[in-house]
């Protein structure tokens, strides 16, 4: 499984854009690299997935570069709920266990 | 459709008691799997299952035992409680097959162990 470096925490303010980035080096041809959001007290959700280049969903926009060795989870105009940690994972859907690191921990303010 | 529940919300354990949590799905999903997640801290993986019958260990299994009689079910069981299993644990589930690592979670059982 390609470990994940990502920011321990950011501040934002509102209605700003948000860019998050996770260095995965060792990224495998097969790997895909996905994005959870956690509020406190609640069980991880998912955002968005991605392959290579550009995936964008109503969430999020995820960019992956042609060497995908790193990605950046992308919010648009964050608001105050968007305040939450924020996961990049690694790995291949049809084989690997899901393993979490540490987060990015986001904080929006008014 | 209920999605990922899980039983008890809340328990407080002594040491040494046993105790099962209960994790089921109703969406059909091979896949499950178990986390705690420490105060602060990231998720990590308990033990996890790719269909009935078939369960693996994950990061941090000491201490925990897993079974899968049935696609829906999937209860993890602490042995022996001890104060470092104080710990919010969470369960997920998981679409079959494809290329989709999006994962369901229940809402938690917070566990705390004296």
């Amino acid at each position: 499984l390609a470990k994940t470096t990502q920011p321990i925490s950011m501040d934002s303010y509102e209605g700003q854009e948000v860019n998050i980035t996770c260095s995965h080096n060792n990224i495998a041809t097969n790997d895909y690299i996905t994005w959870y959001q956690q509020f406190p007290s609640q069980g991880p959700r998912f955002i968005i997935q991605g392959y290579k280049t550009k995936v964008t969903n109503e969430v999020a926009s995820l960019f992956i570069p042609a060497d995908r060795k790193s990605s950046t989870l992308s919010l648009p105009r964050v608001s105050l709920s968007d305040t939450a940690v924020y996961y990049c994972l690694v790995g291949d859907p049809l084989t690997d266990k899901l393993i979490f690191g540490t987060g990015t921990r986001l904080q929006v303010f008014p | 459709n209920a999605g990922v529940t899980q039983t008890p919300k809340f328990q407080v354990l002594k040491t040494g008691q046993s105790m099962t949590l209960q994790c089921a799905q109703d969406m059909n999903h091979e896949y499950m799997s178990w986390y705690r997640q420490d105060p602060g801290m990231g998720l990590r993986l308990i033990h996890y299952s790719v269909g009935a019958g078939i369960t693996d260990q994950g990061e941090v299994p000491n201490g925990y035992n897993v079974s899968r009689s049935t696609t829906e079910d999937f209860p993890l069981r602490l042995l022996s409680a001890a104060p470092s299993q104080t710990s919010v644990y969470f369960c997920a589930s998981r679409r079959p097959g494809g290329s989709s690592y999006e994962q369901y979670f229940g809402p938690g059982t917070r566990l705390t162990v004296t």
